[in-house]
Order: structure tokens, then sequence, then C-alpha cells
């Protein structure tokens, strides 16, 4: 079955750094992968989509990256802000059919220090 | 507030209770997720539906666990016989069924959740 890799131990950085988060998977080809953020004790909030044959999209200071040779996604969140403080999830959807249900990884906590 | 909403936030039961949750998507979107999540774990997928009909159930979803969404629009979420190993974070989440793949509606949106505690 599809695997997802997140690092589980949180990522601290400093203000205005660039920050990089890392999803790998395996055992097959995802047609689009979605990364979405989560605060304590809230629901996930969708933040980018990219799709199999893009290889990089940005939003505003968000950056995706998506290698299917890999199987790796990298996430960016450059100048980074105190607020950006929160747990990434990456997620996938399923091989075939499915309904579009997705598969989650266990996130990274990312914490942005003054 | 056009977001998906669930009812309620919180809930705190006695093993064997059985409870019962809501969940109201985006009026538009055809698409209804169950997942559930416990501390440090992505979501897991339960079920889904496409309007009223089920249409998937994960093996995570046991004889216990029944979810309904009638008229195509709200869904309940019910724990029969509720067990310590059912509190967790109980998501909803909708979406718009695009016939694409990775088309821009694809995209799930979440509710806020209800966290149970069984006791």
């Amino acid at each position: 079955s599809q695997k997802i890799e997140q690092n589980s131990e949180a990522l601290n950085i400093q203000e205005g750094k660039t920050a990089t988060l890392t999803c790998n998977y395996t055992n097959y080809s995802p047609a689009y992968l979605q990364w979405y953020r989560q605060d304590p004790g809230r629901g996930p909030v969708f933040l980018l989509l990219i799709r199999e044959n893009e290889k990089e999209k940005r939003k505003e200071r968000l950056k995706v990256t998506f290698d299917t040779t890999l199987k790796q996604s990298l996430f960016h969140i450059t100048a980074s802000q105190p607020a950006d403080s929160a747990t990434y999830l990456c997620a996938l959807p399923p091989a075939t059919g499915g309904g579009n249900k997705l598969t989650f990884g266990t996130g990274t906590q990312l914490k942005v220090e003054l | 507030d056009t977001g998906v909403s669930q009812n309620p936030r919180h809930k705190i039961t006695k093993r064997g209770q059985n409870v019962t949750f809501r969940c109201d998507p985006i009026s538009e979107h055809n698409r209804l997720y169950w997942y559930r999540q416990t501390l440090g774990q992505g979501p897991e997928f339960l079920t889904y539906f496409q309007n009223e009909a089920q249409l998937e159930k994960s093996r995570l979803l046991s004889d216990r666990f029944s979810a309904e969404r009638p008229k195509g629009s709200f869904s309940t979420l019910e724990i029969q016989r509720t067990e310590q190993g059912d509190s967790a974070m109980y998501l909803c989440a909708s979406s718009l069924d695009s016939g694409l793949a990775g088309g821009p509606r694809d995209t799930q949106y979440f509710g806020p959740g209800t966290r149970l505690t069984v006791l």
C-alpha cells in the first residue's frame, strides 16, 4: 500500500529564514499531491495542490516542488514568520478510484522563532 | 460562515455510551468525507459519500461506526458502545467532484473537528 513519510521531528528556524519540509512517498505514482496546514485543535487548511506534470508551484511565500522520479515533494516557506508556526501535512490521493480520499503523512511541526 | 461546520466541537462520554456527530459541508459540495486523527498522526480516512451514497468505508470503520448522509447535504457519524480507543479528533471534509484528477475542485475543505474523549 502507499506510504508517506514526513520528518517527525520538529523543525525550528529563525524568523526571516526559509523553511523546507520534505514529503517522501512509496509504492505508487499519484496524479497530484497536496499540502495542508494544521494548527493545534483545528482542522487542516488547504495550501497548495501540485499535479504530476508540474515541477513547481508558488503561492505568495509558499513554493512546492514535485519530483516524480525521486517520489518526493519539497515545501518551502520563504521569509518565515512566527505566524507560520504550525504542523504541515502532505496528502496524496488514491492510486485508482477511491473518490479522492486522501492519505496523509504524520506531519512536520514547524516553529519559527524571533 | 460558508465553511464546513461540525457539532459538537467537544464530546466527553463514558465507555459504552453511544455518540453522534454532525457535519454540515459547504452547500454546493457533493462529496463528503470523514477522517479520524489521533495525537501526532495525520488524519486517517474513514468513509466518504457522493451525494447521499456511501461509496467507500475504511477497514478502520468497525461495525460500531455508522455514517449517513440522508439527503445529500449534512452527514452524521455515530459510534455505538464507545471504547477508550475511540478517543480522537473526528474531522469532516467536503469537496466538489470535478471528474478530473488534480483539478482545482478536488480540494478538500475541512471542518474544525469534533474532539471525542471516552472515559
